[in-house]
């Protein structure tokens, strides 16, 4: 799988926006980009994915890159329950039956 | 609707013994996944069932083995248990077949401890 870069942490406050930042510079075109969160003592949460165009759903935004070399996971109003490890993750177009996770994120957010 | 179910939530077993662990995905999902974490290595994949077929492998010693039912339900085998067996193993369910275009859902996983 191409791999994904992400910063170690970042610090957010309480209903600011977050945006977490995923470089894949290695991406293919079929790959697509997901991500997934954890929240402390449970399993990942699909939080959302993308091919090319910018996506949006009830949890969060996904901004992709024109060149699709990074995209941009926006939280657009951070709560103290969205505190978790993000991960960005790439996934081969119909063939690639598993996940490959990174170290991720650690989302800290300050009340 | 009911989530991913994995049982029992928490097990001590004994270096040497074996372990089975069970899950059952979302009504209606077919592909099933389970997943290994640990501190030191984070999640790692260990094997994908779609129809009671392994479509893909981890890279995990043949100690490790799955199944899935008919009914899509999986459960995964532990045999001659060591010590860095110990883990969280999360099972994982999807709906589609091409699971690049749909995200899967995760159960709370089952903490294994190994003394």
């Amino acid at each position: 799988d191409a791999k994904t870069t992400q910063p170690n942490s970042m610090e957010s406050n309480e209903e600011e926006p977050v945006h977490l930042p995923c470089n894949h510079s290695t991406i293919s075109g079929t790959d697509y980009i997901h991500w997934y969160r954890q929240l402390p003592s449970q399993g990942p949460e699909y939080v959302i994915h993308g091919l090319t165009s910018n996506v949006n759903n009830r949890m969060a935004s996904l901004a992709i890159a024109e060149d699709r070399k990074s995209s941009t996971l926006i939280l657009h109003r951070a709560t103290l329950r969205d505190a978790a490890v993000y991960y960005c993750i790439l996934r081969i177009g119909g063939s690639n039956y598993k996940l490959t996770f990174g170290k991720g994120t650690l989302l800290t957010v300050n009340p | 609707k009911a989530g991913v179910t994995q049982t029992p939530r928490y097990l001590i077993k004994t270096r040497g013994q074996q372990v089975t662990l069970s899950c059952s995905p979302i009504s209606g999902h077919r592909s099933v996944s389970w997943y290994q974490q640990t501190p030191g290595q984070g999640l790692q994949f260990l094997f994908e069932y779609f129809s009671e077929t392994q479509r893909n492998k981890g890279n995990f010693p043949g100690r490790f083995s799955g199944r899935q039912f008919s009914n899509s339900r999986s459960e995964m085998n532990v045999s001659t248990l060591e010590l860095g067996d110990s883990a969280l193993y999360l099972c994982a369910s999807s709906l589609l077949s091409r699971v690049s275009e749909d995200g899967y859902t995760f159960g709370s996983g089952t903490r294994l401890t190994v003394v």
